[in-house]
C-alpha cells in the first residue's frame, strides 16, 4: 500500500492559465474524490468519481473546473483561466467502493495564483 | 448531513489524555459519527467511527452518549505528534460520497 500520491506538491500560476493536477489512488479503491481546502478552513468537497463515472459535482466546481478519472484508476482535475481565488490546497482522497469506512488522502496539491 | 459543533481549540499536556468534545444534536438516526484528523501541512487522516456504542481502536476512543447529541474523542496519552486539527463529521455509513468537514478544534500538545 503506497498511499494516494499527488502531482505536483506545489504549484505557483499566473492568473490567466491552466493548471492540471493528477491524482494516483490506492490501488483496488474505485471510489476516487478532490476536495478544496483554503486557509484556516476545513476541506470542502468538490467531486467524486465510482471508477470512471463522476457520480457527484459540488456547485464549488464551476464551469472553469474539470476533473476526469478515463480508466477508472488516476484522475485529473483542470482548471481553466484560473483567477486568485482559486489558490487553495487541493486534496485528492480514494476508498473502497460499498461499506468502505474511511478515505485515504493524499498530500494535497497547493496551488498559487499569483 | 447533520452539522456539528466543536471547540476551535484546546490545550493539552504530553502524556495526558485528550478529550475533544464535539455536539451533533440533529444527527438523524442513520447517521454514524466519524472523527479524522489533519497534521500540517497533510491530508485528513481518519480516526475512528461508531453509531452509538463507544468504541475503541489502537488511535482513541470514541464516547457517544445516550442520545447520540454528543460525542468525545479521547486519545488516552497525548504526545507531541497527536497536535494537529480533528474534526467531528456526522453522515450516514455507506454513504460513499463526501465528507463535510465543519472548523475542527485545533489540539495543541504541550511538552
Amino acid at each position: 500500500d503506497t498511499g494516494v500520491s499527488q502531482d505536483p506538491r506545489h504549484k505557483i500560476t499566473k492568473r490567466g492559465q491552466n493548471v492540471t493536477f493528477r491524482c494516483d489512488p490506492i490501488s483496488e479503491h474505485n471510489r476516487l474524490y478532490w476536495y478544496r481546502q483554503t486557509l484556516g478552513q476545513g476541506p470542502e468537497f468538490l467531486t467524486y468519481f465510482q471508477n470512471e463515472a463522476q457520480l457527484e459535482k459540488s456547485r464549488l466546481l464551476s464551469d472553469r473546473f474539470s476533473a476526469e478519472r478515463p480508466k477508472g484508476s488516476f484522475s485529473t482535475l483542470e482548471i481553466q483561466r484560473t483567477e486568485q481565488g482559486d489558490s487553495a490546497m487541493y486534496l485528492c482522497a480514494s476508498s473502497l467502493g460499498e461499506g468502505d469506512r474511511e478515505q485515504y488522502f493524499g498530500p494535497g496539491t497547493r496551488l498559487t495564483v499569483t | 448531513d447533520a452539522k456539528t459543533t466543536q471547540p476551535p481549540s484546546m490545550d493539552c499536556a504530553e502524556g495526558r489524555a485528550a478529550n475533544l468534545p464535539c455536539n451533533h444534536s440533529t444527527i438523524s438516526g442513520n447517521e454514524y459519527v466519524y472523527w479524522y484528523r489533519q497534521i500540517h501541512s497533510q491530508g485528513p487522516q481518519y480516526i475512528i467511527h461508531g453509531l452509538k456504542n463507544n468504541e475503541t481502536n489502537e488511535m482513541a476512543s470514541l464516547i457517544i452518549t445516550e442520545d447520540r447529541k454528543s460525542s468525545t474523542l479521547i486519545l488516552p496519552h497525548a504526545t507531541l505528534r497527536d497536535t494537529a486539527v480533528y474534526y467531528c463529521i456526522v453522515r450516514p455509513y455507506n454513504a460513499g460520497n463526501m465528507l463535510t468537514f465543519g472548523g475542527g478544534t485545533r489540539l495543541m500538545v504541550k511538552p
